[in-house]
C-alpha cells in the first residue's frame, strides 16, 4: 500500500536560516507525490507537487523538493525561513484511483 | 473566483443528533473527497465521489453517509453511528483521469469544525 513517512512532528527554526523536512514514501508504483501546507484552522494549499518530470520541483513560497527514488525520499526545502513559514505541512503520496495518502504532518514553529 | 466553499465553519450538535456538513465547488471538477483530520493523524478519507450520482467509501466510511446528486455539490452527514465525531472536516476536489498510480491534485475548502457533546 501507498505510504508517507515524516519524522520529527515538530520542528523549530530560526528565522532565516533553512528550512528542511524530511519524507519518505512507499508506492509500487510510479507515483505523484505533493507537498501541501495548512496555517491554523484553515484548508491545505498545495505548495509543490512532482509528477515524473524534473526531480528538482519548485514551489511557492521560495519552497523546493528534490525526488530521489533510489532513497524513496521526497524532502521539503527553504533556504530561509520566514515567519510566516509556521503552519503545518504534509507529504502526500499518491494512492491510485485519484486518491491520496496524506503523512501525520510537521508542525514548524519559526523563532524570531 | 473559483474555489471550494464549506459551510458552517464552526458547527455544534448533541451526542445522538445527525449532522449534515456542506460542501460546494465551482471548479468544473468532477471528482470530490471528503476527510477527517485529527491532532497528530493527518488527513484520512471518509467517502469519495468521482462521478455525479456515484461514490465510494474510505478508509474511516463508518457513521458517515453522502450524496452526489449535483457535480457541483457532495454534502457529508455525520450520523449518530459515528463513535467519535468531533474532528476538522475538510472537502476536497480534483480532475479525474489520472495515470495508474498518479494523481492530480486536490484543492481544499476552509474546513468545518464539528463538536459533539
Amino acid at each position: 500500500a501507498q505510504s508517507v513517512t515524516q519524522l520529527d512532528s515538530h520542528v523549530s527554526v530560526s528565522e532565516g536560516t533553512p528550512v528542511l523536512l524530511r519524507c519518505n514514501y512507499s508506492s509500487s508504483y510510479s507515483p505523484s507525490l505533493f507537498w501541501y501546507v495548512q496555517h491554523p484552522n484553515k484548508g491545505l494549499q498545495l505548495l509543490l507537487k512532482y509528477t515524473s518530470a524534473a526531480t528538482l520541483v519548485k514551489g511557492i513560497n521560495g519552497f523546493e523538493a528534490e525526488f530521489k527514488k533510489s532513497e524513496t525520499s521526497f524532502h521539503l526545502t527553504k533556504p530561509s525561513a520566514h515567519m510566516s513559514d509556521a503552519a503545518e505541512y504534509f507529504c502526500v503520496v499518491s494512492r491510485g484511483n485519484n486518491r491520496l495518502a496524506f503523512g501525520k504532518g510537521n508542525q514548524v514553529v519559526v523563532i524570531p | 473566483d473559483g474555489g471550494i466553499t464549506q459551510s458552517p465553519k464552526y458547527l455544534f450538535r448533541k451526542e445522538g443528533q445527525n449532522v449534515t456538513l456542506s460542501c460546494e465547488q465551482n471548479l468544473n471538477h468532477d471528482a470530490m473527497y471528503w476527510y477527517r483530520q485529527d491532532p497528530g493523524q493527518g488527513l484520512r478519507l471518509i467517502y469519495y465521489s468521482q462521478i455525479v450520482n456515484d461514490f465510494q467509501k474510505g478508509d474511516i466510511a463508518e457513521g458517515y453517509s453522502v450524496s452526489r446528486e449535483k457535480k457541483e455539490s457532495f454534502p457529508l452527514t455525520v450520523t449518530s453511528a459515528q463513535k467519535n465525531p468531533t474532528a476538522f472536516y475538510l472537502c476536497a476536489s480534483s480532475t479525474s483521469g489520472s495515470d495508474l498510480g498518479g494523481s492530480n491534485e486536490q484543492y481544499f475548502g476552509p474546513g468545518t469544525r464539528l463538536t459533539v457533546t
